[in-house]
């Protein structure tokens, strides 16, 4: 089973910021919040990851919040080539077993 | 460009037949994955590989095969026992497994490939 959750789907409109929420409520210590993207019949893309501390990059930044139980990817200027599917993944303590991926949210930009 | 490759991008497979996805690697990374995605729905991971000669089952092994005899190639055969091979399978690689730096985990995907049944 995914260790996280979000919402199926979501709405956006073009230019505006769009906040994707992931609940990983079972995260263990030495484990990270990764997020990738996919877009229809492509292998998906990494765009971020964080430990404790809120991240940014040129992609999105990331929000964590103190008892590391949720974060939020947030695209700051939605356009409309950032429809997609968008899956938020805890991992990277060692596991033997890859990223675990679930069925994310799938991230409308409306003009 | 480093980067990983996968072949074809669209398979079609007989029934009874036995089918080979390729997935080459020149990023020189030690682990190598193999998901497979049903419409809708989220990646579900067959096998992996942490060192060439090495490699492990994940969730849904059954009706499948692997072999990785070189660091960059991580080979995916579709039996004729896996009896609803329709879907889209991915490829991955990362550094390693993460058991040191967990940052090392990070997925780098090819561009998949769609295997349907005639």
């Amino acid at each position: 089973d995914a260790k996280t959750t979000q919402p199926p789907s979501m709405d956006c409109a073009e230019g505006r910021a769009a906040n994707l929420p992931c609940n990983h409520s079972t995260i263990s210590g030495n484990e990270y919040v990764y997020w990738y993207r996919q877009i229809h019949s492509q292998g998906p893309q990494y765009i971020i990851h964080g430990l404790k501390n809120n991240e940014t990059n040129e992609m999105a930044s990331l929000i964590i919040t103190e008892d590391r139980k949720s974060s939020t990817l947030i695209l700051p200027h939605a356009t409309l080539r950032d429809t997609a599917v968008y899956y938020c993944i805890v991992g990277g303590g060692g596991g033997a077993d890859g990223l675990t991926f679930g069925k994310g949210t799938h991230l409308i930009i409306q003009p | 460009d480093g980067g990983i490759t996968q072949s074809p991008k669209y398979l079609f497979r007989k029934e009874g037949q036995n089918v080979t996805l390729s997935c080459e690697q020149n990023l020189n990374h030690d682990a190598m994955y193999w998901y497979r995605q049903d419409p809708g729905q989220g990646l579900r991971l067959i096998y992996y590989s942490q060192i060439v000669n090495d490699f492990q089952k994940g969730d849904i092994a059954e009706g499948y095969s692997v072999s990785r005899e070189k660091k960059e190639s991580f080979p995916l055969t579709v039996t004729s026992a896996q009896k609803n091979p329709t879907a889209f399978y991915l490829c991955a690689s990362s550094i390693d497994l993460g058991q040191m730096d967990p940052t090392n985990e990070k997925l780098f995907f090819g561009s998949g490939t769609q295997l349907s049944v005639l």
